[in-house]
């Protein structure tokens, strides 16, 4: 198993510019997630999925899109990319149900992102 | 809301020693559950260890152990034997049941630093 993958691993964009982040998970999962972590600040949700066809904002959703056509894929877009998104970007994925509050989040390696 | 503070950005430890690294938390969700993970200089997201909020007894995995203390609001994590591959940033996690599955809130993490 792959686990979670995302690509690219490294990116830099010029302001203003737009790009996709890429998520597949081969787990099967229901709930999927994008966090960007900053420097002192911890991981922090962006957007996320408890399933095909549904998204929901997290905490930081702003100038970020995402959707959710499959169970496996989980894009993130940039529409107009800015200098306050540099960051590293964390896609995540869990299996829904279960026990309350169990099970691990598994994260993907993440991907840098540098705005000029 | 939910919180997790975490107040030592930076520890220090010979090898060998045990260490503990301090969580405390914050929900008004009566069902959660309580995560460590480890990112070291790689930059990828471990999973180390889970508590429920039910959970009798405090969890273990090899080496870790995660304190619990639930009145306190509390959940510490302690790492006995320290080697030098523990030098990482980590994170306390929690998630309420009510929240989703897939709805981490992080803490600002901690770098540990295991000195020969």
């Amino acid at each position: 198993n792959a686990g979670v993958t995302q690509t690219p691993k490294f990116q830099v964009l010029k302001t203003g510019q737009s790009m996709t982040l890429q998520c597949a998970q081969d787990m099967n999962h229901e709930y999927m997630s994008w966090y960007r972590q900053d420097p002192g600040m911890g991981l922090r949700l962006i957007h996320y999925s408890v399933g095909a066809g549904i998204t929901d904002q997290g905490e930081v959703p702003n100038g970020y899109n995402v959707s959710r056509s499959t169970t496996e894929d989980f894009p993130l877009r940039l529409l107009s990319a800015a200098p306050s998104q540099t960051s590293v970007y964390f896609c995540a994925s869990i299996q829904g149900g279960g026990r309350r509050g169990a099970g691990e989040l598994f994260f993907g390696e993440g991907s840098r992102l540098t705005v000029l | 809301a939910q919180k997790i503070t975490q107040t030592q950005p930076g520890m220090f430890v010979q090898e060998k020693e045990a260490v503990t690294l301090d969580c405390t938390y914050d929900t008004s969700d009566p069902s959660y559950g309580l995560f460590w993970y480890k990112q070291p200089s790689s930059g990828e997201m471990i999973f180390l260890i889970y508590q429920g909020s039910y959970d009798q007894q405090n969890a273990t995995e090899g080496r870790y152990s995660l304190n619990f203390q639930k009145a306190r609001k509390s959940a510490n994590l302690v790492i006995s034997a320290s080697q030098l591959g523990d030098s990482a940033m980590y994170f306390c996690a929690m998630r309420g049941y009510r929240q989703g599955a897939q709805k981490l809130v992080f803490g600002q993490g901690t770098r540990l630093t295991i000195n020969p």
